[in-house]
């Protein structure tokens, strides 16, 4: 597509239950990110995929986030029994994935806000 | 690891003030620096990047940013901002290998007629 796609747009969840949230890359970007966007915190990485390599996890917060991206493309970032310090905005983001060229400008999506009552 | 420190977390101008909001990173190694902006309602966007080269880099709008590799700064400029500028900035940072990006704490610039 044009740009990077991410629904929803908004979540509204109780505290305990899972959530979905997914992301929908620009066509032929073989990097795709996730980050998590709230009052006072910026931008704090959470994950990145490259191609088929082995996704960089490093920056999940707990084992109740998970991410998974298939045939190269769409990625879903699931939250477990989520908490109310979860509520922030999701962002994903995606890009050629070439950092020697220089051509590793991230697009990113519109974010998903998740609101954990 | 990477790691982005944005100093100015708030900065308040009237049109037509010069603009510096201070980026440093820690790496160890050859980097690539960027600075992204979130104008409000609207998504994160690039403003400017460094890859090599020269390393005062000019942006969209006006903005411009210098890379002292001395002082692991990448400090971005302007020289009389506007109203329209008021959005949130971002400084971020990747080694030179790698694809991930760390951002910065980000910086909400709020400029008054």
């Amino acid at each position: 597509g044009a740009g990077v796609s991410q629904s929803p747009s908004n979540k509204v969840t109780e505290k305990g239950k899972d959530v979905e949230l997914r992301c929908d890359p620009i066509s032929g970007h073989t990097a795709l990110y996730w980050y998590r966007q709230s009052l006072g915190q910026g931008l704090e990485f959470l994950i990145y995929f490259q191609g088929n390599s082995a996704p960089d996890k490093s920056g999940l917060p707990s084992d109740r986030f998970s991410a998974e991206r298939t045939g190269g493309s769409v990625s879903t970032l699931t939250i477990q029994r989520t908490q109310q310090e979860d509520s922030a905005v999701y962002l994903c983001a995606s890009s050629l994935g070439q950092p020697h060229s220089g051509a590793n400008v991230l697009t990113f999506g519109a974010g998903s806000r998740l609101t954990v009552l | 690891a990477q790691s982005v420190s944005q100093h100015n977390h708030h900065v308040i101008l009237s049109e037509a003030a010069s603009l510096e909001l201070g980026c440093n990173y820690s790496y160890g190694g050859t980097v690539n620096l960027f600075w992204y902006v979130q104008y409000p309602g609207q998504h994160l966007q690039l403003l400017l990047k460094y890859f090599s080269g020269d390393p005062l880099v000019k942006g969209i709008k006006g903005f411009e940013a210098e890379f002292i590799k001395s002082k692991f700064s990448f400090n971005l400029r302007k020289p009389s901002v506007q109203w329209s500028d008021t959005a949130e900035y971002f400084c971020a940072v990747n080694g030179w290998n790698t694809d991930k990006l760390i951002f910065g704490t980000g910086t909400r610039l709020q400029v008054f007629p």
